[in-house]
């Protein structure tokens, strides 16, 4: 397996306009999670699916973010409009089980100018 | 809300030497993991202990676990300059989900 797949890997973007981020997960995972990774907060988990099903989007810091996973190989992040505090890294990772071993995609490093 | 928190913030040693790193959690756990990320890269799964284990050895790295305190470490022995990087304690807490630290960056100079 190729393990998690993201794209794009970098995004620069105008304040206002939508940004859509791709992920695959590694087949036969059924947990798939988002993580946003800045300097100030760390590595913070903004939504998990087990089994395409959205759990706990608790982490999903205003409507302006979105995700869905319309099947068990892929999953998108949108966040829209975008604002310049969304710029961060942004990671999907999936694992067997929601608390084994995770596996990371090498993340989109999104830009909002 | 962060779970773990990894001491030291940074740690700067030589080759050869042992680096440590401590992790502070607040909650019960069923396991804790460590986790190294190479600059510009993803996470990557180092070791899990579960929170009836004591002690875990994976080649250079050893991770012991205390529950009564909370806490974890996690050694690297023999260091390398490869072993630069920042590592996470991720904490397993139900059956859902990992909460991440802040990470120690660890710097390996030759």
């Amino acid at each position: 397996d190729a393990g998690v797949i993201q794209s794009p890997r970098h995004e620069v973007t105008e304040m206002g306009q939508e940004v859509t981020l791709r992920c695959k997960p590694i087949s036969g995972h059924d947990y798939l999670f988002w993580y946003r990774q800045t300097m100030m907060r760390g590595l913070e988990l903004l939504i998990y699916f087990n089994n395409n099903v959205p759990i706990d989007d608790s982490g999903m810091p205003e409507d302006r973010f979105s995700a869905k996973m319309p099947n068990a190989s892929f999953s998108t992040l949108k966040i829209q409009p975008s604002e310049p505090r969304d710029s961060a890294v942004y990671f999907c990772a999936s694992s067997l089980m929601g608390n084994t071993e995770a596996f990371f995609g090498q993340g989109t490093r999104l830009t909002v100018v | 809300s962060q779970q773990g928190e990894e001491d030291p913030q940074a740690l700067s040693i030589q080759e050869g030497e042992n680096a440590t790193m401590n992790c502070s959690y607040k909650t019960s756990i069923n396991n804790l993991q460590w986790y190294r990320q190479n600059s510009g890269r993803g996470l990557v799964h180092l070791i899990l202990i579960r929170s009836n284990e004591r002690e875990k050895h994976s080649g250079r790295l050893r991770v012991t676990l205390d529950t009564s305190k909370k806490s974890s470490s996690l050694l690297i022995t023999a260091s390398r300059a490869a072993d630069t990087a920042s590592y996470f304690c991720a904490t397993g807490r139900g059956y859902s989900t990992l909460t991440f630290g802040k990470g120690t960056m660890l710097l390996v100079s030759p």
